[in-house]
């Protein structure tokens, strides 16, 4: 079975672009979450989303935004890009709502680097 | 609000040596606790959880942990090191009473295996 598949592996822009990150759950995962991994830190929680309603929402500023599709695959958005935004940005399915109950499944990530 | 810290950025050990990486929480209710493992360029592992009833967690490839409520840490051992656990460990935890994906991760111990 595929695991969390994430597209693309890497991505080079400039700030002031935007950019969309994809992400496809587990078959049968209906929660989708995403985290942003600055080198040399660990990863931060963004979104999560289960039964494509937004369920959790971390300290992030208005320019990300995130949505979750009827079939479950998932997309991160970030708008204006700022240097900052250099990231891993990891996407994880649980078949669960809570952490507790359903363990998350992690993507191997996309790498972003604004210029 | 919750928190977690990883106490050493950075071990050290030598093959078939104890592997003893700390974690302390800061919660003001027993949260869930969750030990995750990164290889390069490769997305997170569960290691091993903590949500209830036992205090001792065994996890994959000989990693274990233990919940201590008086000294809120869930420190992750392995009696053996090999080669192969040369990786970055994050503790993290989330809230037992919000129910969502939501978990806050420390800032990761890098693991080095010196043969």
């Amino acid at each position: 079975d595929a695991g969390v598949t994430q597209s693309p592996t890497h991505l080079i822009k400039t700030r002031g672009q935007q950019v969309t990150l994809r992400c496809s759950p587990i078959s049968g995962h209906k929660s989708v979450s995403w985290y942003q991994q600055v080198l040399g830190q660990g990863p931060q929680f963004i979104f999560q989303y289960y039964e494509k309603e937004e369920r959790g929402r971390g300290n992030f500023p208005d320019r990300f935004s995130a949505r979750q599709f009827p079939n479950y695959s998932s997309e991160l958005n970030v708008n204006a890009l700022l240097l900052g935004d250099s990231a891993l940005y990891l996407c994880a399915s649980s078949g669960a709502l809570g952490a507790g109950t359903g363990e998350l499944f992690f993507g191997e990530g996309s790498r972003l680097t604004v210029l | 609000a919750q928190s977690v810290t990883q106490l050493g950025s950075h071990v050290s050990v030598s093959e078939g040596a104890l592997v003893l990486l700390r974690c302390n929480y800061s919660s003001s209710v027993p949260p869930y606790l969750f030990w995750y493992v990164q290889y390069p360029n490769q997305g997170l592992q569960l290691l091993l959880k903590y949500t209830s009833a036992a205090t001792l967690v065994k996890g994959i490839n000989g990693f274990e942990a233990e919940f201590k409520k008086s000294e809120t840490s869930f420190h992750l051992t392995k009696p053996s090191a090999h080669m192969s656990d040369a990786a970055e460990y994050f503790c993290a935890v989330s809230d037992r009473s919000s129910n969502t994906g939501k978990l806050i991760f420390g800032q990761g111990t890098t693991l080095q295996v010196k043969p």
